[in-house]
Order: C-alpha cells, then structure tokens, then sequence
C-alpha cells in the first residue's frame, strides 16, 4: 500500500525560509505534488514534480529524489497568510496515476 | 470558468436522516472524486468517477454510502442513513486526467461541512 509521512506541525517568523519534508513509500511511483489549506477553505494545489530536482514557483520550490522516496516544499520570505496546512500527494501505479493519496498535512504556523 | 461547485457549504442534520451532497465538476473534466476530510483521518479518498463511471468505490465506508454520476456535469454522494462519525468535511475535486494535464492537479470544491446530531 502506500503511505506518506510529513511531520505535523511546523513554526517560523515572518520573513524566514521553512523547509517541509515528505517521505513515501508507494509501488509505481508516478509523481509528488504539494496542495496547501488555509483553515476552513480547500485545498489548492501548488507543485507536481516527477522528475528529481527541484522545482521554483516564486516564493515556493518543490523537491523530489525518487532514489530516497523523498521530497520536500520550501517556503522562501514567509509571510503571515502562509499560515496554513500543507499536504503532499503521491500519483502512483493504483489506476494508472489518475489517483492522489495525500499525507496527513503540515501545519504551518508563521509568528511575527 | 466557476471550478468546482458544492452544495451546500453547511448540512446539519439528525441522525437517522437522509444526506444528499452535491458536486458540479468543471466542465471538460474527466476525473470526479470525492474526498471527506477529519482532524484523525485526513484526506481520505472514497470514490472517484471517470467519465461518469465509478472506477474505486473501495474508500466507501459503508452500505450507508452511495454515489452517482448521472451526467459529465453533476454529481451526488448520498449518505443514508446518517450517524454522527459522518460528521466530516466533504469535498468533491475534479482532474482533467493524467494525458491532458501538464501537472495533475486537482481542482477542489468549496466543501460541505456535515454536521450529524
């Protein structure tokens, strides 16, 4: 089966870089995406990488290794809206990619 | 174009009753799927449709659950009947597909908050 592990909580100030990791394991790993939640609004999506290396969306970047099942979403110059949950995603063999399993979410919570 | 429509945004209901959630895809959209999200289990899959088919309905939790796709444009999950652990939020996304979009995203609806009492 698969299964994603990202850790439930971060904090940083205004103005910083935070660094979100996300770990997989999956058969037929297709691609990793990032969606971010502000509370009590939808998901939007952010990134999709499927090859390694990283990905740059202004302030957002997007990482992937697929060697070490890895991948992670940095935040460059927080600022306070950031506050928010961000979930990463994996598209895998199961219905020949069409389907996302997400991870439990990250809670970014940014101070001033 | 208006993304994905739910409705409605807040259902509260008794237990026992009858709940019918809505969804409009957006149009040209092949993929429908319908997620509930809880604080202990996240976002977790229950069904999705492609072209109007139920291709996975293994998330369903229960008999109590059922969902349609009469047409390209409009979808129903139906819980009946309810009981308070289908307090959830649940939200429907829709996805051009793997051949069409260059970064597989989802596109979600606004959500319907469920409230069973």
């Amino acid at each position: 089966g698969q299964s994603l592990e990202q850790p439930s909580e971060v904090t940083a100030v205004e103005g910083a870089i935070v660094q979100i990791n996300c770990t997989y394991q999956t058969s037929g790993f297709y691609g990793l995406s990032w969606y971010q939640q502000h509370d009590g609004g939808a998901p939007t999506f952010l990134s999709y990488n499927a090859l390694d290396g990283l990905e740059e969306t202004g302030r957002f970047s997007s990482f992937l290794s697929r060697s070490d099942s890895y991948g992670y979403l940095l935040l460059q110059e927080l600022q306070m809206k950031d506050s928010a949950s961000y979930f990463c995603a994996v598209r895998d063999l199961r219905n020949a990619g069409n389907m996302l399993t997400f991870g439990g979410g990250t809670r970014l919570m940014v101070k001033p | 174009d208006a993304g994905v429509i739910q409705s409605p945004r807040h259902e509260v209901t008794e237990m026992g009753q009858e709940v019918t959630l809505r969804c409009k895809p957006i149009s040209g959209h092949d993929y429908l799927f319908w997620y509930r999200q809880t604080m202990m289990r996240g976002l977790e899959l229950l069904i999705y449709f492609n072209n109007n088919v139920p291709i996975d309905d293994s998330g369903m939790p229960e008999d109590r659950f059922s969902a349609k796709m009469p047409n390209a444009s409009f979808s129903t999950l139906k819980i009946q009947p309810s009981e308070p652990r289908d307090s959830a939020v649940y939200f429907c996304a829709s996805s051009p597909g793997v051949g069409a979009a260059p970064n597989y995203g989802y596109t979600f609806g606004s959500g319907t908050r469920l409230t069973v009492v």
